[in-house]
């Protein structure tokens, strides 16, 4: 069945410490991948997204993913942790260019430690 | 710039009852979608909106529906309310092309619905 998982549902870190959140997809194509988090009180924030060409992809709030097509990942790490970054993260799809749907993975929350 | 505003922000419902719950898009966009996001889970996309007609749906039943106006501002109706309807949902716009083309999509912080 074509979906995308996250396996880890928690993740807790200590400040400043490394953080790597794991994404899996199932899918005739390598879809269009996304990053988003959301926290308390705002909406889904885009943190980074992946369509083609290099595969290790920069986005906001020091943030990147690395695509492994030869594992259908796209996992999401940061080198040091901040308090702020305790929230909700979701790895989601979009299988055509003109499409609208997003597919979310279930998530992971991730609580920082000072 | 305001961003994509919601309203209500929360509201409470009867089984059996009907609620609109309403959106305003971020300025400059014309595309509107719709997610639920059932307590613990992923959104899950409803449909979605360009030049007032429905353009995509996701896996709903008919009991949700929707409406563009307009001005892109947007309604989603959800008749007979079940239990299993309590959830936040949420409103997302975005410059119509889809999002594999480049285009983001901004979500509003939702409309948290409780049936009872």
């Amino acid at each position: 069945a074509q979906s995308v998982t996250q396996p880890d549902i928690h993740i807790t870190v200590s400040e400043g410490a490394s953080l790597e959140l794991r994404c899996n997809y199932s899918y005739g194509a390598t879809p269009y991948l996304f990053w988003y988090v959301q926290s308390p009180g705002q909406g889904l924030q885009l943190l980074l997204k992946y369509f083609s060409g290099d595969t290790l992809v920069q986005g906001i709030k020091g943030f990147e993913a690395e695509f492994k097509r030869s594992q259908s990942s796209f996992n999401l790490r940061k080198p040091s942790v901040h308090w702020s970054d305790a929230a909700e993260y979701f790895c989601a799809v979009v299988l055509r260019s003109n499409d609208y749907k997003l597919s979310f993975g279930a998530g992971t929350t991730v609580t920082v430690r000072a | 710039d305001a961003g994509v505003t919601q309203s209500p922000t929360h509201l409470i419902k009867t089984r059996g009852q009907q609620v609109t719950l309403r959106c305003s898009p971020k300025s400059g966009h014309d595309t509107v979608s719709w997610y639920q996001q059932a307590l613990g889970q992923g959104p899950q996309f409803i449909f979605q909106y360009y030049e007032e007609e429905e353009r995509q749906r996701g896996n709903f039943p008919d009991r949700f529906s929707g409406h563009q106006f307009p001005n892109y501002s947007s309604e989603l109706n959800v008749n007979a309310l079940l239990l299993g309807d309590s959830a936040l949902y949420l409103c997302a716009s975005s410059l119509y092309g889809g999002l594999g083309s480049g285009n983001t999509i901004y979500f509003g912080e939702g409309s948290w619905l409780t049936v009872v």
